[in-house]
Formats: C-alpha cells, structure tokens, sequence
C-alpha cells in the first residue's frame, strides 16, 4: 500500500523560507512524478510543482521564482521549498503522487496528510 | 491557464437523491478531467479519472461523463458518507494542472 507522510514547519514569519519534506512508503520512487499542491480558502487547490527520480522538475509559472523541490531517491523523500513567505502562502501542503501514464493522462493519488502552513508576524 | 468552473457552489440533498455536479472548461481538455472528493480534515481523494473511469475501490453509485469543456459528476443514490466538497481537475495542460473551486455536498 502506497503512503505518503509529510512534515515541516507550521509557523513562520514573514520573509522566511517554507520547508517541508515527504516520505514515500510501499512502492518504488522512480517511474513516477511527485507534486507538491497547497489548498487555501482564498485560492483553493494550486499546484506548485513536481520533481522525478532523477530530480527533473516542472513549477507552476506563479511561484517558479520562490519554489525548489528537491528529491532524496535514498531516502525515499521529496521535499518543498517556498522562499520569502507572505500571508497570501497560508495554506495546507500536500505531497501527492502523479499517477496514470503518459504526459495528460494522469491524477494524483495517494496524497499525503497535509501540512498547515501559517505565515503571521 | 485553463480556467475549471464548478457548479453548483453548494448543493443540500436528501439521503437516496440523485445529484449532479458539472465542470466546465474555459477551452476543450478532450477528456482529461478527474473527480475527487474531499472531506474536512482530509486530502482529497480521486473518484474519476479521465472523465469516466472509476478509481478501484470508489462506489459504482459514483459516475462521469463528458469530452471536451462539460462534464458531469453523478451520484445515483446519495449515502451518509457522501456529503463532502467535490473538486474538478484538468490534465490536458500537463505539468501545470488546475482544479475547480469545489462543490460542498450537505444534509437538506
């Protein structure tokens, strides 16, 4: 059974960098995508972006200047940073697994349990 | 972007109705489009996948359709444990993915 559990930081002050890691449990990490998607009231579900086993990634456009997401194939892990936070990154985090095929045919599941993020000064 | 519109917002419906939800793109996805369901505290959780295909395990009350910019998620017969938020996903513009605004299913 595939799991995904994630962790990180809940508070931060404004200007600091968001840093959250998440485990990948049951299944092989290369052969897939792994994203990272946040929910707030204000925007809902964003994607923020995606890394493979071999570290190639693709960011949404509105946050690829702030966002690196790394991945440790040892560690079975991947992880998210979302450098100089404001209240507007507030939100939930959640890893997630790409899963289905090739480039459109695809959803995400499992997701991780997610992560409140709250940025306040 | 590809812009998902969810409608309704929120929908009160009784045990046992049939419930429609519908997702509507700003340009044609073919049939790139997956359901998930919600609930407070949780991820969500995919129904559908590719406009139609049941995700092993989901109820067969559970069902989509559509091609293009419409379709419809449908529960045949609504149960205690379906009154939750529904969310659209488009694929087509892979990587970048969107999602609809949700709808919130509750208890008339």
């Amino acid at each position: 059974q595939v799991q995904l559990q994630q962790w990180g930081a809940g508070l931060l002050k404004p200007s600091e960098t968001l840093s959250l890691t998440c485990t990948v449990y049951g299944v092989s990490f290369s052969g897939y995508y792994w994203s990272w998607i946040r929910q707030s009231p204000g925007k809902g579900l964003e994607w923020i972006g995606e890394i493979n086993h071999s570290g190639s990634t693709n960011y949404n456009p509105s946050l690829k200047s702030r966002v690196t997401i790394l991945v440790d194939t040892s560690e079975n892990q991947f992880s998210l940073k979302l450098s100089s936070v404001t209240a507007a990154d507030t939100a939930v985090y959640y890893c997630a697994r790409k899963t289905g095929g090739s480039s459109s045919f695809f959803w995400f599941d499992p997701w991780g349990q997610g992560t409140l993020v709250t940025v306040s000064s | 972007d590809i812009q998902m519109t969810q409608s309704p917002s929120s929908l009160s419906a009784s045990i046992g109705d049939r419930v429609t939800i519908t997702c509507r793109a700003s340009q044609s996805i073919s049939s790139y489009l997956n359901w998930y369901q919600q609930k407070p505290g949780k991820a969500p959780k995919v129904l559908i996948y590719v406009a139609s295909n049941l995700q092993s395990g989901v109820p067969s009350r559970f069902s989509g359709s559509g091609s293009g910019t419409d379709f419809t998620l449908t529960i045949s017969s609504l149960q205690p444990e379906d009154f939750a938020t529904y969310y659209c996903q488009q694929s087509y513009s892979a990587p970048q993915v969107t999602f609809g605004q949700g709808t919130k299913l509750e208890i008339k």
